[in-house]
């Protein structure tokens, strides 16, 4: 079956490390998003990607970093210059900008 | 930027219709509304979008006023894995189409 998978569901990470989220999708989509989701709040963007080899920083890009070196592969790494990262992390793709976005389900990760 | 306000939550009874409003007076003509639905822990699932006219899918219907400044996602009959938090997006032509998305409506189903 088609979709999109993120890995892991659960991540812990102490303080000053960072860490890498991974997303995988199989969709043969151009387009890839990374969002942020702070309990009882909306999504916000913190990267997308159009197309492999180029990516855009979203609304809250400090302290993460990005690569799209395949298509399929789109990982999100959250650095220890980021001040606050315990938070829902949410990959998403799709075939063009404004088209109907897949989500995966998603890596709750905690600071300890 | 467009922004769309939604009820912080509402409850339907099981197998009724639900009426989810959502306006959203700064968008432009070009700009799409979608609507997606999260339940707990999930991620976001698709539900529909429109640009100008009604919209139908087997999931829901999408009605859009004709001044585009408020629409109404219809499911038109409730069951308890419709309860979810629903998301009235627009999806901004100038802004190369991303998703706005705010806090969105919980929808409390009861049985």
């Amino acid at each position: 079956d088609g979709g999109i998978t993120q890995s892991p569901k659960y991540l812990f990470r102490k303080e000053g490390q960072n860490v890498t989220l991974s997303c995988e999708q199989n969709l043969n989509h151009d387009a890839m998003y990374w969002y942020r989701q702070d309990p009882g709040q909306g999504l916000r963007l913190i990267y997308y990607s159009q197309i492999v080899n180029d990516f855009q920083k979203g609304d809250i890009a400090e302290g993460y970093s990005v690569s799209r070196e395949k298509k399929e592969s789109f990982p999100l790494t959250v650095t220890s210059a980021q001040k606050n990262p315990t938070a829902f992390y949410l990959c998403a793709s799709s075939s063009d900008r404004g088209t109907e976005a897949f989500f995966g389900q998603g890596t709750r990760l905690t600071v300890v | 930027d467009a922004k769309t306000t939604q009820p912080n939550s509402m409850e339907s009874n099981e197998e009724e219709p639900v009426h989810l409003p959502c306006n959203h007076s700064t968008i432009s003509g070009t700009d799409y509304i979608h609507w997606y639905r999260q339940l707990p822990s999930q991620g976001p699932e698709y539900v529909i979008h429109g640009l100008t006219s009604n919209v139908n899918n087997r999931m829901a219907s999408l009605a859009i006023a004709e001044d585009r400044k408020s629409s109404t996602l219809i499911l038109h009959r409730a069951t308890l894995r419709d309860a979810a938090v629903y998301y009235c997006i627009p999806s901004l032509m100038d802004s190369n189409y991303q998703l706005i998305w705010g806090a969105g409506t919980k929808l409390i189903i009861k049985p």
